[in-house]
C-alpha cells in the first residue's frame, strides 16, 4: 500500500535554530508533495505545494527563505524551518500525491521551540 | 479564498448508534473532497475521496456530496471507541493539476462511548 514516512517524529529545538525535516513516499512515486502546519489551536495549514520539475509554489506567509524545500526525486522531499521561533511550533505534516490521485500523509513532525 | 467549515465541533455518540459529520465550502467550482481523521495530534489517516454527487462508501464511513447546496457529509456506521478522534473535512480543486492544496475545516472532534 502508500506510505508516507515523516522523520524525526518530535524535535526540541532551541529558538533562533534550525530544523530539518525529511518525506518519504514508499510503494507509490509522488509526483506532487505538500507540506502542511498544524499550529497549536489551529486547523492544518498549506505552507508549499511542490511538484517534481516545476517550482515550488508557497502560500501566502510562507516563504521559501524561511521554509527551503527540496525535492530531488519521486519518492523523497525535505523541508527546513529556518531560525525557529515559538510561532514555527506545531505539527509540519508531509502530503504526497499517489494512487487515485489522493494526497497521504505521513504521522507528522512536531517541532518544539524552547 | 476557499472556506471550509465544519459542524458540530465535537459530537459524542453511543456505540453502535451512526454518527453523522458535516462540512460546508464556498467555493462551488471544488470538486474534489476528502474526509480524513487524526488521532490525538498524530498525522493523518485518509477516509473517503469524492468527486462527483451522491454518495460513496468505504467500508463503514459514507460521504454525501450536494455541491449544489455547498455540502459534504461524512457518516459513521457503526461507531465503535477506536472511531474516537478528530475528523477533518478537505476541500481542493482538481483543476491545474493541484489537488494537493487542500483547505482544512477546524474538524468535528467524535468520541464515542462504550
Amino acid at each position: 500500500g502508500a506510505l508516507v514516512y515523516q522523520y524525526p517524529r518530535r524535535t526540541i529545538c532551541k529558538s533562533g535554530t534550525s530544523m530539518r525535516m525529511e518525506c518519504q513516499a514508499v510503494g507509490f512515486q509522488a509526483t506532487s508533495v505538500a507540506w502542511y502546519r498544524q499550529s497549536p489551536q489551529k486547523t492544518f495549514e498549506l505552507i508549499a505545494l511542490s511538484t517534481v520539475n516545476s517550482a515550488i509554489k508557497y502560500e501566502q506567509n510562507f516563504t521559501q527563505e524561511k521554509f527551503p524545500i527540496s525535492h530531488p526525486n519521486l519518492s523523497f522531499s525535505s523541508m527546513t524551518v529556518l531560525n525557529a521561533y515559538l510561532e514555527d511550533r506545531g505539527l509540519y505534516l508531509c502530503g504526497a500525491k499517489g494512487p487515485g490521485n489522493t494526497l497521504y500523509f505521513g504521522e507528522g513532525s512536531r517541532l518544539i521551540v524552547v | 479564498q476557499q472556506k471550509v467549515q465544519q459542524s458540530p465541533e465535537s459530537l459524542t455518540v453511543s456505540e453502535g448508534a451512526m454518527a453523522s459529520l458535516n462540512c460546508t465550502f464556498s467555493d462551488g467550482t471544488s470538486n474534489n473532497f476528502r474526509w480524513y481523521r487524526q488521532h490525538s495530534a498524530k498525522g493523518l489517516e485518509v477516509l473517503v475521496s469524492i468527486f462527483s454527487d451522491g454518495e460513496k462508501e468505504e467500508g463503514r464511513f459514507t460521504a454525501h456530496l450536494n455541491r449544489a447546496n455547498l455540502h459534504v457529509s461524512l457518516h459513521i456506521r457503526e461507531p465503535q471507541p477506536s472511531d474516537s478522534a478528530v475528523y477533518l473535512c478537505a476541500v481542493s480543486m482538481r483543476a491545474g493539476g493541484s489537488n494537493a492544496k487542500l483547505t482544512f475545516g477546524k474538524g468535528t472532534k467524535l468520541s464515542v462511548k462504550s
